[in-house]
Formats: C-alpha cells, structure tokens, sequence
C-alpha cells in the first residue's frame, strides 16, 4: 500500500535537546495522527491533528498539520531518556478510510 | 478513557494448531476495529478491517481463511489464525475507531507476540 515518506528515520541526541522529525506524502490528508512505539508495545496516540495549519502541543511535543495537507511535523523539546521510541506519523485520506504509516523514525536518547 | 486491550499478550503454539487473538474497546464503542502485523524494525502493516456486524475487509495479500475475524460486538473482535506455521510469528496489534465530533482517531492495543514453533 502507500507509505508516507517519514525523515528521518533515525536519530542519535543528547538529553535535552529538541528533535524535529517530519513526514510528506503525494495525497491529500483530512487526519494527521503521531504515535510513539515502545519495544513490544502497540502504538500510543501522542497528538491527532485534524484541519490544515492546526497546531497542537502535548507537554514537550508540539505538531502541525501542514497547510498544504501533504505534510506535518513533530517536535520534542528538552529529549529526557523515556523519549527514545520510534515514531510514527500516521495519515488519512478521507473520514472512514484507513490509516497510511510512515516508516517510523527511531530515537534514542543519550544521557 | 479510549483503551483498547488485547489479549493474550503473547502466545506460542506449535505448528498446525490455530490461535485466536481477542481485541476489546474498554471505554468505547468501535463499529470500525482494524488488525495489523508488525515485523520487527518496520513499520505496521494492515491485514484487514473489521466492521462490528459485517464481513471484514481483508488487505491485498491477506489469505482471509488463515486469518479468520469476527466482530460480533461494538467492543469485541477477534482474529484467528488458523493452522499457524512459523512464517505466521509476528506481532499482531488491534486498533479501533473512535470518532467524537467527526473527528476519527485510532488507538492502539498492546499487541499480541505469537512464535509457532
């Protein structure tokens, strides 16, 4: 199926910088959705965006909805270890369709 | 509020036997439940999407006798995989639908590990 081009898909940083990761894709979007995977666990919701220019935080997390529609972002601020995980973006054609996955962008978290 | 559980968490069963894998919506109704596979390091992979009532729409590629969903209730769907053989070991995880104001989100389960020995 499709897949969102996520960037990037890995990320090496000290505790307490931010980190910026983002994803694109061909096709118009109406839900941009950012998940967090841990290890073994399924993904946890972080932020759900639904309307063109929207932006959301969630504690240290802060994404946007691209105002293209073919684009979002998310960042962190002040990385703590317990931020490593992998990311995904997650996005939506239309209301009821399913869910297009980013490849996932890998962060770890130096202490 | 919108947990989904799933369960068992992990499961190891020998090859030819079938293993069912329950998703429940703890706090919420989910007319809409979806099941994905994950192999390790990429990213999930939808298998088939499950309506409460009705047959459940399976992915390209997605053998809809090996793996068997039901969703008889608004908070209950199940995936069976039948006459597991070790290709069939991966991570399994449910999501389901919720929309409140139009607006859809999905959430995940915990996942499910199955190894078929």
């Amino acid at each position: 199926g499709q897949q969102l081009n996520q960037s990037p898909q890995s990320m090496f940083i000290q505790e307490g910088e931010d980190v910026s990761m983002n994803c694109t894709s061909s096709s118009i979007f109406n839900t941009w959705l950012w998940y967090k995977q841990d290890p073994g666990e399924g993904p946890v919701l972080l932020i759900a965006l639904y309307k063109a220019g929207e932006l959301t935080s969630n504690g240290r997390l802060t994404a946007q909805f691209g105002i293209t529609r073919k684009d979002s972002f998310l960042n962190i601020s002040a990385s703590i270890p317990s931020d490593v995980g992998i990311y995904f973006c997650a996005g939506r054609e239309t209301s009821g369709s399913r869910l297009t996955f980013g490849e996932g962008t890998q962060l770890t978290v130096n202490p | 509020g919108a947990v989904v559980s799933q369960h068992p968490s992990w499961v190891i069963c020998k090859s030819g036997t079938s293993v069912k894998i329950e998703c429940r919506s703890l706090d919420f109704q989910a007319t809409t439940m979806f099941w994905y596979r994950q192999f390790p390091k990429q990213s999930l992979m939808l298998m088939a999407t499950s309506n409460e009532g009705s047959k459940a729409t399976y992915e390209q590629g997605v053998e809809k006798d090996k793996f068997l969903i039901n969703h008889a209730s608004l908070t209950l769907s199940t995936l069976t995989v039948t006459s597991a053989h070790p290709e069939d070991s991966s991570f399994y995880i449910c999501s389901a639908s919720a929309t409140s104001v139009l607006r859809e989100t999905q959430y995940f389960g915990p996942g499910t590990r199955l190894l078929v020995l």
